[in-house]
């Protein structure tokens, strides 16, 4: 997956918990982001990066965090996690603005 | 608000035949992706088209895209059981220039049946 790893891979947490999955890229790209699938939805986009300390907010971003400290890391974080946040969240790269991206495996977060 | 439709939503074809998706979006825009998901998998990038006209194809595979009907198409020439999978398009929100927010589709689920 283009050299992007996600961690966790699966994650179950109680409502109202604290959550941070993490997106590590060795790849060196410059562009980062979070979405999130669920059914009907498609993919919706809650954050992205363009570069270090650099963020901006996607179509999604009420309820969710991100840092950027280094280039290969982006982290998104779920303040106080909600059942409406159980989905699929997928890390994405690309090094080009406007260009292709290249997404991680995913992260499967259910909320209880 | 840019929304973008593809249908249709589920498609069962058989091998060999041919086939069109279609991706419509309410607001101009002349950026356009196409992307893959097999189950349980992640994203892979099939077709960039970046301007009106644009036509990429790959394999059994050929997008275009026709900016001022505000319409893309992902045609499937002599399908086989491999192209088995979802197929989003996606958009992006600018006009005239990229912005790096993409709005997906819902998605086809395409079926290949021998």
């Amino acid at each position: 997956d283009a050299g992007i790893t996600q961690s966790p891979r699966h994650k179950v947490t109680e409502t109202g918990t604290p959550v941070t999955l993490r997106c590590h890229q060795t790849e060196n790209h410059r562009y980062m982001y979070w979405y999130r699938q669920d059914p009907g939805h498609g993919l919706r986009l809650i954050h992205y990066s363009y570069g270090v300390k650099d963020t901006d907010k996607g179509e999604v971003s009420d309820g969710y965090s991100v840092s950027r400290s280094k280039t290969e890391d982006f982290l998104l974080t779920l303040e106080s996690a909600t059942s409406s946040q159980t989905s699929v969240y997928f890390c994405a790269i690309s090094d080009s603005w406007g260009g292709k991206l290249f997404f991680g495996s995913g992260t499967q977060l259910s909320v209880l | 608000e840019l929304k973008v439709e593809q249908n249709p939503l589920f498609l069962s074809m058989q091998e060999g035949k041919n086939y069109t998706i279609y991706c419509n979006y309410s607001t101009t825009s002349d950026r356009l992706y196409w992307y893959r998901q097999d189950p349980g998998k992640s994203l892979e990038s099939l077709f960039v088209l970046l301007s009106n006209g644009a036509v990429k194809q790959e394999g059994r595979l050929m997008a275009s895209l026709d900016t001022k009907a505000r319409l893309s198409t992902l045609h499937i020439t002599a399908a086989v059981h491999d192209l088995s999978a979802t197929y989003f398009c996606a958009v992006d929100t600018g006009d005239g220039g990229a912005t790096n927010k993409l709005i997906f589709g819902t998605g086809t689920l395409l079926a290949v049946q021998p």
